[in-house]
């Protein structure tokens, strides 16, 4: 069974700068997806950046880039400039194509004025 | 376009009582279709998976089960709920390498 880890419950940043945040993973698997969600206080999951495991090149869009190490497992996300609006739970998450989608337990980010 | 509906948004229900949550899909055929369970601050527990109409994975051993009666319908019951099966329930459906999340329910269980 594949595991997320996010070895962050909490972490917080000031508004304009770059903070990063951790996830590794663990699986058997060649070929599969990796997430950042994002939960605002709505609760409601926003997709941040999805990477797929073939591709080498590290996955981004506007300010999100991810740092994606396969041999390493691991897969973290560079939030730059960071926005009083980026403060949420941010998630994790793996897929194996066709199976289960499994998340990590989740970093608080608190962006502060 | 894909869209899922999830209802209801808050529900409470006193201990003992039945239960039926409901997902509904549209824009899309035959997809995976998951419930996910969060506590207050936590992380998201799968509970159930479904590649398939009748074909139901469940992931933890618990006080609910599932169903797929419909290729685009996923429903989350209990007989009688718990305390502890209070919560925040989301529903979601994975398209084009993509998975796309209800609005969640709410659930109190008193």
């Amino acid at each position: 069974a594949q595991t997320v880890t996010q070895s962050q419950p909490e972490m917080s940043v000031q508004e304009a700068e770059t903070v990063t945040l951790s996830c590794t993973y663990d699986t058997s698997e060649n070929n599969y997806y990796l997430f950042w969600y994002k939960q605002p206080p709505s609760r409601q999951m926003i997709l941040v950046i999805r990477q797929e495991a073939y591709k080498q090149q590290n996955a981004t869009e506007n300010r999100f880039s991810v740092n994606f190490q396969k041999a390493a497992k691991s897969f973290s996300l560079k939030i730059s400039d960071s926005q009083l609006g980026d403060t949420a739970m941010y998630f994790c998450a793996f897929m194996h194509y066709g199976n289960m989608l499994t998340f990590g337990g989740g970093t608080r980010l608190m962006v502060k004025p | 376009s894909q869209t899922i509906h999830q209802w209801p948004a808050t529900l409470v229900q006193p201990v003992g009582s039945p239960l039926s949550l409901e997902c509904t899909v549209e824009g899309t055929s035959n997809p995976n279709l998951y419930w996910y369970r969060q506590a207050a601050g936590r992380g998201l527990q799968l509970l159930f998976y479904s590649v398939g109409i009748g074909q139901i994975s469940s992931e933890v051993p618990q006080n609910l089960s599932a169903s797929r009666p419909q290729d685009r319908q996923f429903i989350l019951s209990s007989k009688k709920l718990l305390l502890s099966d209070s919560g925040f329930y989301l529903c979601a459906f994975w398209s084009r390498s993509e998975a796309f999340f209800g609005q969640g329910t709410r659930l109190t269980v008193v």
